[in-house]
């Protein structure tokens, strides 16, 4: 499809172990973000992309926290042994360039739930 | 202090009602604003985006940004049941709380 593609699009893992959430960007979108999202709140920011590199990191929460981003495409967000309170949805977006002005398309998520 | 701010809500209001949601923001250095819909276990989507101060219409909703008092708003007239759902703020990749919105029948 044409849209940002994330999977897995739920994931129950027990506390400790280590999870992998990926994001397709759509084609040609050199920017990418990765938010995190409690139930029923707002958007919490991780770690902006632009390219391959990461300009502002400054959302991501703990060092258990980390992503990469390779080829200027595909994106993982990799969570070292999860907490419980690591459950969330994990959104991510991006755009065609920039971090001021560009609309973000988002795709629609991976529920992480940590026992 | 929080980049964006925004009142949780939740809000309910009948059919055909004029709702109005807010936030403030923190740095008057922002320029651009953005007002996001996300409908259940979906991604948020673009509604309406401003530059600087003034408002934009488009159909039923309006956004209007106050630099002097560092406050946007969005303005939805007629409201429907269909615009339930929660609506984000947003500038520079920050986005505020969310206001979950309910238009009942």
């Amino acid at each position: 499809g044409a849209g940002v593609s994330q999977s897995p699009s739920n994931k129950v893992t027990e506390k400790g172990k280590d999870v992998e959430l990926r994001c397709d960007p759509i084609s040609g979108h050199t920017a990418l973000y990765w938010y995190r999202q409690r139930l029923g709140q707002g958007l919490e920011f991780l770690i902006y992309f632009q390219g391959n590199s990461a300009p502002d990191k400054s959302g991501l929460p703990s060092d258990r926290f980390s992503a990469e981003r390779t080829g200027e495409s595909v994106s993982t967000l990799t969570i070292q042994r999860t907490q419980q309170e690591d459950s969330a949805v994990y959104l991510c977006a991006s755009s065609v360039s920039g971090r001021l002005t560009g609309e973000l398309f988002f795709g629609e998520g991976s529920r992480l739930t940590v026992l | 202090q929080k980049e964006v701010e925004q009142d949780p809500g939740p809000l309910s209001v009948p059919e055909g009602a004029i709702v109005s949601l807010n936030c403030t923001y923190s740095n008057s250095a922002f320029q651009y604003f953005m007002w996001y819909r996300q409908y259940s276990r979906k991604g948020p989507e673009l509604l309406m985006y401003t530059y600087s101060s003034g408002n934009k219409e488009d159909g039923r909703f309006t956004a209007q940004v106050d630099k002097s008092s560092k406050y946007i708003s969005l303005f939805i007239r007629d409201s429907q049941p269909s615009d339930s759902a929660t609506y984000l703020c947003a500038t520079l990749m920050r986005f505020g709380a969310g206001t979950r919105l309910t238009v009942k029948p």
